[in-house]
């Protein structure tokens, strides 16, 4: 497709459980993100991809978070024993190089997590 | 510690008016400022750029407005129409290269 895709779109789990959220970025883009959005409020920084380096795992905001990108392309976000908390819409973003001048983010639609 | 404020109150505007949003920030030296426009249950969309050296940018009927002395950005939609209702994000870019936005700004045009 032309966009950032992410499934599922919405995702309902029970505290416990562990989920798995996928994103495809734009083809050809080498830098890749992750943001978590709570009602009403901003994005927050997760985790950020670029090439073959390592990632920004800065913004996670515990160990029971994780995420992976295989072969440059694809990537999955992983949040294992979810929480509450955890419940918010977790939106992927990908663009040409790292964020500058010329690159700005484009972002998939999101998935909507509820953890009850 | 760095900062991205934006109007918190939601801005209600009649159709045709003039609808302006601000963004101010602490802490950060950017070189760039972007803004997103954000539809319920979609991601962000990218609008504009403005670097740190252009006072003014404009596309269509948008106009931002970019002043490094008083750490502020302002987002003007004129002519405003029932589709621009959305939320409006800014953002800037860290030290460490990651885009932080704003809680938004929400916009509602009546008819």
């Amino acid at each position: 497709g032309a966009g950032v895709s992410q499934s599922p779109s919405n995702k309902v789990t029970e505290k416990g459980k562990d989920v798995e959220l996928r994103c495809d970025p734009i083809s050809g883009h080498t830098a890749l993100y992750w943001y978590r959005q709570s009602l009403g409020q901003g994005l927050e920084f997760l985790i950020y991809f670029q090439g073959n380096s390592a990632p920004d795992k800065s913004g996670l905001p515990s160990d029971r978070f994780s995420a992976e990108r295989t072969g440059g392309s694809v990537s999955t976000l992983t949040i294992q024993r979810t929480q509450q908390e955890d419940s918010a819409v977790y939106l992927c973003a990908s663009s040409l190089v790292r964020s500058s001048y010329n690159s700005p983010l484009h972002f998939g639609n999101g998935t909507r997590l509820t953890v009850t | 510690s760095q900062k991205i404020e934006q109007n918190s109150e939601a801005l209600n505007i009649q159709e045709g008016k003039t609808a302006t949003l601000t963004c101010n920030y602490t802490n950060y030296s950017p070189a760039y400022l972007q803004w997103y426009r954000q539809d319920p249950g979609r991601g962000p969309v990218f609008l504009l750029l403005i670097r740190e050296n252009e006072k003014e940018k404009r596309k269509e009927r948008l106009k931002v407005t970019f002043d490094t002395t008083l750490k502020q950005s302002l987002f003007h939609i004129t002519a405003s129409q029932p589709a621009d209702s959305a939320t409006y994000l800014c953002a800037l870019l860290s030290n460490d290269y990651k885009l932080s936005f704003g809680a938004g700004t929400t916009v509602t045009v009546r008819a």
